[in-house]
C-alpha cells in the first residue's frame, strides 16, 4: 500500500496563474478530503467526496477554488487565479466509509504564490 | 459546528521528562476524538483514537489519552519522552457526515512538542 500520493510536493507560482494540485487516494477508500494548513488558521477542511461525488464544499474559500474527482483513484484541486493569500500546505486524505476508519493523509503540497 | 482548543501552541521538554498536551472540545453530544502527529515535511498520522468503551486509550509508542466527558477534554500524555517524539500534535473531533458511518474531522491548531537532550 503506497498510501495517499500527492503531487507536486512543492509549487511556486506567480499571482494570477492557475495552480492544479493532484491526489491519488488509497485504493478501496471511498472518502476523499482536501484540507488546507496555514499558521494562522490551522487545518481547514475545504471539500470532501464520497464515491467520487462532492458532498460538502462549504469550506472552499471562494469561486477561485474548484475540486474534481473524475474517478476513484484521482482528484484535483484547482486555484484560478491564484493569490498570495492562497499560500499554504494543501493535504489530501482518504478513508474507508465503514467503522469510523481513520483518515490517511498524503505528505501535502506546499504552495507559494508570489 | 464542533471546535477544538489546544491550549498550548508550543511545549518544550527535556528528554525522559513527562509531558501532557491539552485538548478541549466544544460538543455536548457524543463525539469521537483523535490525536494525530505530524513529523516535519510529512502528512498527519493517526496516533490514537477514542470511539467508545474505556476512556483511557493508548498508542503503540507509549502515548495515552483520557476522554473526560464532564470536562470535555482529551489530553495526551507520555510519562517519558524521547528526542524522536519531537513533532506537532493535533487533537481532532468528529463531525458526523451526512449518511453512512463515517465522519469528517475538525482539528485544533496543533501543539509543537520539542524534546531537548
Amino acid at each position: 500500500d503506497a498510501g495517499v500520493i500527492q503531487s507536486p510536493r512543492h509549487e511556486v507560482t506567480e499571482m494570477g496563474q492557475e495552480v492544479t494540485l493532484r491526489c491519488k487516494p488509497i485504493s478501496g477508500h471511498d472518502y476523499l478530503f482536501w484540507y488546507r494548513q496555514t499558521m494562522m488558521r490551522g487545518l481547514e477542511l475545504l471539500i470532501y467526496f464520497n464515491n467520487n461525488v462532492p458532498i460538502d464544499d462549504s469550506g472552499m474559500p471562494e469561486d477561485r477554488f474548484s475540486a474534481k474527482m473524475p474517478n476513484a483513484s484521482f482528484s484535483t484541486l484547482k486555484i484560478q487565479p491564484s493569490e498570495p493569500r492562497d499560500s499554504a500546505v494543501y493535504f489530501c486524505a482518504s478513508s474507508l466509509g465503514t467503522n469510523y476508519s481513520p483518515l490517511h493523509f498524503g505528505n501535502g503540497t506546499r504552495l507559494t504564490v508570489t | 459546528a464542533q471546535s477544538v482548543t489546544q491550549l498550548d501552541s508550543q511545549v518544550p521538554v527535556f528528554e525522559e521528562a513527562p509531558v501532557e498536551l491539552r485538548c478541549n472540545y466544544s460538543s455536548s453530544v457524543s463525539v469521537y476524538l483523535f490525536w494525530y502527529v505530524q513529523y516535519p515535511n510529512q502528512g498527519l498520522q493517526l496516533l490514537l483514537k477514542y470511539l467508545s468503551g474505556s476512556t483511557l486509550v493508548e498508542s503503540i509508542n507509549g502515548f495515552e489519552a483520557e476522554f473526560n466527558k464532564s470536562q470535555t477534554s482529551f489530553h495526551l500524555r507520555k510519562p517519558s519522552v524521547h528526542i524522536s517524539d519531537t513533532a506537532e500534535y493535533f487533537c481532532a473531533v468528529s463531525d458526523p457526515l451526512r449518511g453512512g458511518s463515517n465522519y469528517k474531522l475538525t482539528f485544533g491548531k496543533g501543539t509543537l512538542l520539542t524534546v531537548n537532550p
